[in-house]
């Protein structure tokens, strides 16, 4: 069964705003990773943080881990309409050898 | 350039047919991944496909209907057999590169008449 569950589903909101994305899975984890999808597109790799990690910058991307609540957030500050997309988070559980183990994903609607 | 090239990038297929994958990597791994990403769904893992030995499947997916061959430790082929509506779905190698980043092909959209 799937591991992560991302709240909420999907989340629209306007140009410049913030968008958070939550994460929550059920197992050790060696890292946990998030990938956007554009619509009719691949899975586009952008953060990864491991599990002895509490927080990780990318540019506008903020990714927290709590392992304590195996849970996670993706914020993206000042959004723009180009980050339309679905956001996945998958978790790189220990044992395993690279395979993921996604949530189902927040689909992100920015307006411009 | 790509780390992973994947092809065909979308096809339409006849019920009943069957059809391959191919996922060519830029450098040598020693494990490739497939997955399956349902229409509006996330993605599942289908199998993991190592050089030289027999692809390890997941839960709910069988040789018979996924057969998956890794002739060498850049190249790997999906095959989705006696197709059927509902194996319309996209189709991702994924392959794991030193440093634990894991990147995926740009996805093979079959749809299934």
């Amino acid at each position: 069964s799937q591991q992560g569950e991302e709240d909420p589903q999907a989340l629209s909101i306007q140009e410049g705003e913030n968008a958070t994305m939550n994460c929550s899975y059920k197992t050790s984890i060696n890292n946990l990773q998030w990938y956007r999808q554009n619509s009719g597109r691949g899975l586009v790799h952008l953060i990864l943080i491991r599990s002895n990690e509490r927080e990780k910058h990318s540019g506008r991307l903020r990714v927290t881990l709590d392992t304590s609540k195996k849970s996670s957030s993706l914020l993206i500050t000042a959004s723009r309409a180009a980050d339309t997309a679905s956001y996945f988070c998958a978790t790189d559980a220990r044992g395993s050898q690279g395979n993921l183990i996604f949530g189902k994903g927040t689909k992100l609607s920015v307006k411009p | 350039s790509a780390v992973i090239s994947q092809k065909p990038s979308r096809d339409i297929c006849q019920r009943g047919t069957s059809l391959t994958i191919q996922c060519q990597v830029d450098s040598q791994v020693t494990m490739m991944f497939w997955y399956r990403q349902q229409p509006g769904q996330s993605l599942t893992l289908i199998a993991t496909a190592n050089q030289g030995s027999e692809a390890t499947y997941e839960s709910g997916f069988v040789i018979d209907k996924f057969p998956i061959s890794r002739p060498n430790l850049t190249f790997s082929t999906l095959t989705v057999s006696n197709m059927s509506p509902e194996d319309s779905s996209i189709y991702l190698c994924s392959v794991q590169k030193p440093g634990n980043t894991i990147y995926f092909g740009e996805g093979s959209w079959l749809t299934v008449v």
